[in-house]
């Protein structure tokens, strides 16, 4: 069971270029969530999605997308990199039901690091 | 004026001490209240949650929540080395979780 999955680990791009940041869960999850991390900013919540063909934007959706066509895989790209999107991004996922009830603990990824120049 | 504020630190205490965590928030949408650890370099993991307003204790962890004062706190007695992480609130109202900024903690040996 490895829980959910994010590639790559590492990234640098150059300002323009565009890239998927990969995340994966086995545990059957429907709530999919990407957040990034900043120094002193904590995590902020970029998009999310409660099911298969269901997404909705966070606090921070500005310059990313994402589709969820699979349970189990919720892509994150960046359609024309800056550098204000330099972070460290975390994939989550959490057995919350579409009704919106539960704590909806969330299960992290172990980030992806992103360095734009 | 961010949704949940919560001290970035550091803070560093001698082993044996009791920690306090503390986040205020605005949101009164907010049902859920937990509060995350997050060694370096990994993905947070849940530590506890709490529902309601009250007292919530686990080991030598106790949360408190206090939704009048819109106030939420983290207790540690006899702080251990292994504690030291950087701990986040987060706040849940329908299908988003909101975090804080995180405390770093570092415990003395």
């Amino acid at each position: 069971n490895a829980g959910v999955t994010q590639t790559p680990k590492f990234q640098v791009l150059k300002t323009g270029q565009s890239m998927t940041l990969q995340c994966a869960q086995d545990m059957n999850h429907e709530y999919m969530s990407w957040y990034r991390q900043d120094p002193g900013m904590g995590l902020r919540l970029i998009h999310y999605s409660v099911g298969a063909g269901i997404t909705d934007q966070g606090e921070v959706p500005n310059g990313y997308n994402v589709s969820r066509s699979t349970t189990e895989d919720f892509p994150l790209r960046l359609l024309s990199a800056a550098p204000s999107q330099t972070s460290v991004y975390f994939c989550a996922s959490s057995r919350e039901t579409s009704g919106g009830a539960g704590t909806g603990e969330l299960f992290f990824g172990e980030g992806s690091r992103l360095t734009v120049l | 004026q961010k949704e949940v504020e919560q001290d970035p630190g550091p803070l560093s205490v001698p082993e044996g001490a009791i920690v306090s965590l503390n986040c205020t928030y605005s949101n009164s949408a907010f049902q859920y209240f937990m509060w995350y650890r997050q060694y370096s370099r990994k993905g947070p993991e849940l530590l506890m949650y709490t529902y309601s307003s009250g007292n919530k204790e686990d080991g030598r962890f106790t949360a408190q929540v206090d939704k009048s004062s819109k106030y939420i706190s983290l207790f540690i007695r006899d702080s251990q080395p292994s504690d030291s992480a950087t701990y986040l609130c987060a706040m849940r109202g329908g299908f988003k979780t909101i975090f804080g900024a995180g405390t770093r903690l570092f415990v003395k040996a």
